[in-house]
């Protein structure tokens, strides 16, 4: 049970390069997730989906795509890489339990730098 | 004012002590609250959620304050390896599936 995979773990990119970050989760979970976390900033809400179908803006949404490709996978697309979209990105997915909160649980990181 | 807000420390505790974590929230619709910890170049893992009448697991114990919209996190017995930063998280509303993290506490437990 591998949970939540991102890939890749590490890249780098040059500025206007495009990229796609991968996210698959094999826990059969509804919601899927992209954060990026800065230094003193936390983890930002970039997209999220709540259900296979469907995607929303997150906080930071600018600069970034996403497809929800089915229920296992969730990936995020930069078309443009800019300096400002250096980070390191997460992937989490939720779902909901009886009493009404969720786990999120998260994939290991991507360190994206762009030069 | 910020969604989440935590305070960023870090808080330098001995061994043994307790020591206690507030973040406040916004949102006043909002009904999920969590405690997640995050080690060093690590992805964030949940330490546990906040339930209204509060919640303890083992040395941990989580409260929630609708009125004044906080959650709280208090350690007892402070272990080395409680050293990480702790991550405050807040559904935006009810249902929405938007989990607003705060910016993390950092806790630093000393020998």
């Amino acid at each position: 049970n591998a949970g939540v995979t991102q890939t890749p773990k590490f890249q780098v990119l040059k500025t206007g390069q495009s990229m796609t970050l991968q996210c698959a989760q094999d826990m059969n979970h509804n919601s899927m997730y992209w954060y990026r976390q800065d230094p003193g900033m936390g983890l930002r809400l970039i997209y999220y989906s709540a259900s296979e179908g469907t995607t929303d803006k997150g906080e930071v949404p600018n600069g970034y795509n996403v497809s929800r490709l089915n229920k296992r996978e969730f990936s995020l697309r930069l078309e443009s890489a800019a300096p400002s979209q250096t980070s390191v990105y997460f992937c989490a997915s939720s779902e909901i339990h009886g009493s009404g909160n969720t786990e999120a649980f998260f994939g290991q990181g991507t360190r994206l730098t762009v030069v | 004012r910020k969604e989440v807000e935590q305070d960023p420390g870090p808080f330098n505790v001995p061994e043994g002590a307790t020591v206690a974590f507030n973040c406040t929230y916004s949102n006043s619709a909002s009904q999920s609250f969590f405690w997640y910890r995050q080690d060093c170049r690590k992805e964030p893992k949940l330490l546990m959620s906040v339930y209204s009448s509060g919640n303890e697991d083992g040395r941990f114990t989580a409260q929630l304050n609708r009125a004044s919209q906080y959650i709280s996190l208090l350690i007892r017995d402070s272990k080395l390896s409680d050293s990480a930063t702790y991550l405050c998280v807040v559904e935006r509303g009810s249902g929405t599936y938007k989990y607003i993290f705060g910016t993390g506490t950092r806790l630093k437990v000393l020998a």
